[in-house]
Order: structure tokens, then sequence, then C-alpha cells
């Protein structure tokens, strides 16, 4: 157990639908990052957040935004789903990053995505 | 942004034998480069990482060493066991944005089978 709790485990939902994901970081983590994988974009960073402020963005598509809570919890939004949506939604937390340091990034269990 | 290539995408191994799974970046920046292991299902778990001032680093059974002057790094996996398949991922760091250190990159994988 790596800490980063993440609901729900599984969502299907149909296409055009819009859901959101949520993420709980290790205690004491103030960054939380969101990564999609799927067979064939593999493992892909779509946004960080750090201590409630967006950091950075990677591939997020338009339709999809996030925000990270007082609580440090986080939610990712997906709306107008389209079937290339499916895939399993990452969240993983670290420590707080500074200057050109890295600190591990510990995974959640992941939601499992499927529109219909 | 940073690249990272990663070979093989399947590897076969008799138990017993060692592994060794090879990855390449493109920034020469980079200075942390972290090796996950997920099982079927399962969130991404780091094994073992190495950052730039070092040339290699081992823990028990598993190694990693780092040539930056041709900037590639390499996951050696010794005396391998049943528990040892599983997807194998290398990463990079992505780039750092404000000052700070932002998401991964991620390697495409490589489907690690122990034969028995």
């Amino acid at each position: 157990d790596s800490g980063v709790t993440q609901t729900p485990k599984h969502l299907i939902t149909a296409t055009g639908q819009r859901v959101t994901l949520r993420c709980s970081p290790r205690s004491g983590d103030l960054s939380v990052y969101w990564y999609q994988q799927s067979l064939d974009q593999g493992l892909q960073f779509l946004i960080q957040y750090y201590n409630g402020e967006e950091r950075a963005k990677g591939n997020i598509l338009e339709r999809f935004s996030a925000q990270q809570f007082p609580d440090l919890h986080s939610e990712l939004n997906l709306s107008s789903l389209e079937l290339g949506d499916s895939a399993l939604y990452f969240c993983a937390s670290s420590q707080t990053p500074f200057r050109r340091e890295y600190n591990e990034q510990f995974f959640g269990p992941g939601t499992r995505l499927t529109v219909l | 942004g940073e690249n990272v290539e990663q070979h093989p995408s399947t590897l076969s191994v008799q138990e017993g034998d060692s592994a060794v799974i090879k990855c390449t970046y493109s920034d020469s920046a980079s200075n942390y480069f972290p090796w996950y292991k997920q099982e079927l299902g399962k969130r991404p778990q780091l094994i073992i990482d190495i950052r730039s001032n070092v040339g290699e680093k081992k823990d028990q059974r598993i190694a990693v060493t780092l040539n930056k002057t041709a900037k590639h790094f390499s996951l050696h996996i010794t005396e391998t066991q049943p528990e040892d398949s599983a997807v194998y991922f290398c990463a990079a760091p992505r780039g750092y944005s404000g000052g700070g250190a932002d998401g991964l990159t991620f390697g495409k994988g490589t489907h690690l089978i122990i034969q028995p």
C-alpha cells in the first residue's frame, strides 16, 4: 500500500458524459500528479498540482481539468467523454519538489474508466 | 521535452538467468532516472532509481547503470525468479516548471517473462 488512495476503482459510463476521479495523497505530500495509462499511448503525464496550485501540464486534453483542494486531495474531471478516453487513470504524490530535485512518486491503485 | 525510448518491448528469460532492459533519454539536463514495476492490474511501484551524480546503484538482485555521455540507463535483474514477471517502465523527468520538478516521461514498458 503506497498511502495514496483513489476512488472509484472502476467507472463505466457512456460517451458524452462527465466523470470525476478523486485522489488523496500520502500524508505530508504536497504534490499530486495525474497520469493516464492506455494500451496505445502507454503511461502519460497529464497534470501536476502543488499545494493547491497548478504546477505543470502535460498531454492533457482541453476536455479534462483538475484541481487540488485545501486538504490536498485532488480531483480530475473528464467531460464530453469519448471511447478513446477509456484507460487507467493514476494519481501519484510526492514530497515537495524544489529546484531541480526529484523525489519518489508514489502511485495510487488507479481508476479504470470504461466509456461505452 | 524529454523523450524516453525503452527496449526490448518483451523479454523472456529462464528462471535463474539475468535480464537487462535498456532506456535512452534525450534531455542532457535530466538528473533522475527511476524504474517502476507494474503487475497486471496493479499500480506502478518504484523498484530502484538513480541520480546523475552516480554511475551505478544496486539493491540486492537489482541494479541500475547510467551512462550520461551516451544518455542511456539500464536495469539489471540477476537470478530471476517467477515473481519478477511483470511490466517494467523506465522514466526520466519531463521537465521543470516554475523552478521545480514536474511529471515523469515514461518508456513504453518491457514485459518481462520468467520461464520456469
